[in-house]
């Protein structure tokens, strides 16, 4: 999984309660990105971050926020939990946009259940 | 009309044959088109990158893209069981180089 790793693999909590998942690299990558992917939907781009502090929406932004306080480490928070964001949440990252060349590679994922 | 749209499957082929798997697009600034692979609960894995028309090979596996008209497709020679997997089309977004476009993927089944 190109050095990332997603805590915690698996959550269960309750609807209303915050939430925060981890994804921390040790590729030294400028970029990181959180997705979601449900049945139907494919992989959606919640937020990403082209650098330490900077960050940027992405197509299902609503109900989540991020932070990237170190290179290595980036937090998907969601704010209070709705049984709609009930889906696998992947953690990706890429070294260079140059050209377009924008190759991701994948963390292993977090399923989390809201119930 | 769906940015990346991949043909619906699922696919089943023998094991042995050539696997064909079509990806559209709809921008027509595109210009790095990416293929994953997912297990079943697994991670997508980064397989083929190709940036130029024409074919790419690399072992099994190749990737031909048509600007022109606007496809990249990905052929697996010699199909394994090992490769009955969700093959995703992912394309980038001209107007925001951060992102990539992914399509709904399509399901192979290699029959032993």
């Amino acid at each position: 999984d190109a050095g990332i790793t997603q805590s915690p693999r698996h959550k269960v909590t309750e609807t209303g309660t915050p939430v925060t998942l981890r994804c921390h690299q040790t590729e030294n990558h400028r970029y990181m990105y959180w997705y979601r992917q449900d049945p139907g939907h494919g992989l959606r781009l919640i937020h990403y971050s082209y650098g330490v502090k900077d960050t940027d929406k992405g197509e299902v932004s609503d109900g989540y926020s991020v932070s990237r306080s170190k290179t290595e480490d980036f937090l998907l928070t969601l704010e209070s939990a709705t049984s709609s964001q009930t889906s696998v949440y992947f953690c990706a990252i890429s070294e260079s946009m140059a050209g377009g060349h924008n190759e991701q590679f994948f963390g292993p994922g977090t399923r989390l259940t809201v119930l | 009309q769906k940015e990346v749209e991949q043909n619906s499957g699922p696919l089943s082929v023998p094991e042995g044959a050539i696997a064909s798997l079509n990806c559209t697009y709809s921008d027509r600034g595109s210009q790095s088109f990416f293929w994953y692979r997912q297990y079943s609960g697994k991670s997508p894995e980064l397989i083929m990158s190709i940036y130029s028309n024409g074919d790419k090979e690399d072992g099994r596996f190749t990737a031909q893209l048509n600007k022109a008209s606007q496809y990249v497709s990905l052929l697996i020679r010699d199909s394994q069981p090992s490769d009955s997997a969700t093959y995703l089309c992912a394309v980038n977004i001209p107007s925001n180089d951060y992102k990539l476009s992914f399509g709904a993927g399509t399901t192979v089944t290699v029959r032993a």
